[in-house]
């Protein structure tokens, strides 16, 4: 059973810290992994998506991949309260099935 | 910017019942696929199509269910003989060959 592994949360930061999510995986074979953040009553939204190890950075975001450690992170620089939402961590392997985390919900504190 | 679209938005049926659900991926996209998210539960997978064929199935994707494309632009999900358990948000999603996937916003299924 191919397992994506994240931590409910809440993770609760105040307004402009950086928030910290981790996400890891089982399958040695996952070769793209994919952040998402959803929210409530709403349809997931791609955010970022990395496939070789190290760091990948578009605008407040920064993704960081550690295959050998079967590690993904999601850092969010200066946290917004309308980044509030839960962050789904998926992994996708050879074809196309992608396993889903259970997400963690983020709340950032005005 | 492109999306993909979904119909309907809210589906009640009875129990036994069959529903289709409807889709349009977004038109430069090659890869379609099927989540379902049960309330307060993860995303799960369901099929993934391509090139006119299913290429990745999950086990929750059983005889129940069926994909097709009838035509160049619409996508859909069959499910035959609805359970309680079948109650869920549907999402359909596409993308091109690499990149994640662009979601739908979702038909919501009651089965009653």
């Amino acid at each position: 059973q191919k397992e994506v592994e994240q931590n409910s949360g809440p993770l609760s930061v105040p307004e402009g810290a950086i928030a910290s999510l981790n996400c890891t995986y089982s399958d040695r074979g996952s070769q793209s992994f994919f952040w998402y953040r959803q929210y409530s009553g709403k349809s997931p939204e791609l955010i970022m998506f990395i496939y070789s190890n190290g760091d990948k950075e578009d605008g407040r975001f920064t993704a960081q991949l550690n295959k050998a450690s079967q590690y993904v992170s999601l850092l969010i620089r200066d946290s917004q309260p309308s980044d509030s939402a839960t962050y789904l961590c998926a992994v996708k392997g050879g074809y196309q099935k992608v396993t889903f985390g259970t997400g963690t919900k983020l709340q950032v504190i005005p | 910017e492109p999306e993909v679209t979904q119909t309907p938005s809210h589906q009640v049926t009875q129990m036994g019942q069959e529903v289709i659900l409807r889709c349009v991926p977004i038109s430069n996209h090659l890869y379609f696929y099927w989540y379902r998210q049960i309330l307060g539960q993860k995303v799960e997978f369901l099929v993934s199509f391509y090139n006119n064929e299913i290429s990745e199935k999950s086990e929750i994707f059983d005889d129940q269910f069926s994909v097709e494309r009838p035509d160049g632009s619409n996508f859909t999900l069959k499910i035959r003989s609805t359970k309680l358990e079948d109650s869920a948000m549907y999402f359909c999603a596409s993308s091109v060959a690499t990149g994640g996937d662009t979601f739908g916003s979702g038909t919501r299924l009651t089965v009653v």
